[in-house]
């Protein structure tokens, strides 16, 4: 069956410091790939998604970066955080060529930038 | 991807049915219908997708219409724990990009 890992489940940064959120799929290949984020009592916001090794579109102008170095990783990245990078983030993926459009998520990381 | 409109918030009590609508005017001929829950500290949970008429699964019955234009996700006998935001998407089987709109937030009362 396909699970999804997400890490860390909480994290607590100061402003200015890098971040490195990591997301893993098992099970299935070649999947869609998602970074997701949600402000306190707001809605999923789409940050980025891959559709494959290396490519990424970018949904939201900002000082974050995602990279897709292999077919089932997709890693978050900031090199400088700021205050309104706080949040929660959600990873998720879906079948590319797939009926089912169900969108697997992650158990989410916990973002706090102080 | 066509744009979803959802009613903001809705309160029910328990074991009464409760119907969330969506809205999708420019849904195309493609696209299907998708429902997730999402509790809060929790990624979101596919619940049911449907393309037209109705669909019924173990948690939840889907009623589309003919014209497609909107969907109801109706929720049978409903307990606190179904306390959530429910969110409608619309997109083409396989899509690559899952937008999610504001959802509505179902408050179940004792």
């Amino acid at each position: 069956s396909q699970t999804i890992h997400q890490w860390p489940a909480t994290l607590v940064q100061p402003v200015g410091s890098p971040l490195s959120l990591e997301c893993t799929v098992e099970g299935t290949s070649n999947p869609n790939l998602y970074w997701y984020r949600q402000a306190a009592g707001r809605g999923l916001q789409l940050l980025f998604y891959s559709v494959g090794i290396g490519q990424i579109s970018s949904e939201v102008p900002q000082n974050l970066s995602a990279s897709r170095p292999q077919d089932r990783q997709f890693i978050l990245s900031s090199k400088k955080l700021l205050l309104s990078d706080s949040g929660f983030y959600l990873c998720a993926w879906s079948a590319l060529r797939d009926m089912n459009t169900e969108a697997f998520f992650g158990q989410g990381t916990r973002l706090t930038v102080v | 991807l066509a744009k979803t409109t959802q009613p903001i918030s809705m309160d029910s009590y328990e074991g009464q049915e409760v119907n969330i609508t969506c809205s999708h005017n420019n849904i195309a001929t493609n696209d299907y219908i998708t429902w997730y829950q999402q509790f809060p500290s929790q990624g979101p949970r596919f619940i049911i997708q449907g393309y037209k008429t109705k669909v019924t699964n173990e948690v939840a019955s889907l009623f589309i219409p003919a014209d497609r234009k909107s969907s109801t996700l109706s929720l049978p006998r409903v307990s606190l724990s179904d306390t959530a935001v429910y969110y409608c998407l619309v997109g083409e089987s396989g899509f690559q990009k899952l937008v999610f709109g504001t959802g509505t937030r179902l408050l179940v009362s004792p």
